[in-house]
């Protein structure tokens, strides 16, 4: 069974500062896909971005990047100059390419931006 | 285009009561999913559905059925409610042998007294 850990279970960062939060996975398979979500205080799961473990290049969504280390089943979001709006819990996910396509989520970092 | 609805928002109920989630979908996604999310710990998932009629176990599936009766409705039902059933339920939905993202609902908030 596939396990997906994230350490920090909170962080704390000035506005404009850069973050990065930390997710680390396990797992036996060797193509499958990671993700990052966002949830805001308004409890709706927000896609932030995902990473195919085929694909060497780290993906990026214009704030947003991961560093995604294969062999150390390591997957990291960096937050560049945050913003307020980047308050959230951030869960770490990680998905099989085969059957059914189920997410298995971290146990969630509450980021928290100070003006 | 509503996308991924959940009905209702908030419930509280009694120990030993019953009720039923409903989630729709007009998406036209063929995989359904229903995930729990407690205090501290990401979400879990309880069940899913690969397509209409169809249904499978996750991670925490006790205490718990579900239906799919049409393509665009999941739900999920409480036979007897119990205090540590009492969390926060998502639904979510996704196509067919696609890698794409799911897509949640805004989640009900339940409470077992």
């Amino acid at each position: 069974a596939q396990t997906v850990t994230q350490s920090q279970p909170e962080m704390s960062v000035q506005e404009a500062e850069t973050v990065t939060l930390s997710c680390t996975y396990d797992t036996s398979e060797s193509n499958y896909y990671l993700f990052w979500y966002k949830q805001p205080p308004s409890r709706q799961m927000i896609l932030v971005i995902r990473q195919e473990a085929y694909k060497q290049q780290n993906a990026t969504e214009n704030r947003f990047s991961v560093n995604f280390q294969k062999a150390a089943k390591s997957f990291s979001l960096k937050i560049s100059d945050s913003q307020l709006g980047d308050t959230a819990m951030y869960f770490c996910a990680f998905m099989k390419l085969k059957g059914a396509q189920k997410l298995v989520f971290g146990q969630g970092t509450r980021l928290t931006i100070n003006p | 285009n509503a996308g991924v609805t959940q009905t209702p928002k908030f419930r509280v109920l009694k120990t030993g009561q019953s009720m039923t989630l409903l989630c729709a979908q007009d998406m036209n996604h063929e995989y359904m999913y229903w995930y729990r999310q407690d205090p501290g710990m990401g979400l879990r998932l309880i069940h899913y559905s690969v397509g209409e009629g169809t249904t499978a176990k996750g991670e925490v599936p006790d205490g718990y059925n579900v239906s799919r009766l049409k393509k665009q409705n999941f739900l999920l039902g409480l036979e007897s409610a119990a205090p540590s059933q009492t969390s926060v339920y998502f639904c979510a939905s996704s196509y067919a042998g696609s890698t794409d993202t799911q897509y949640f609902g805004p989640g009900t908030r339940l409470t077992v007294l």
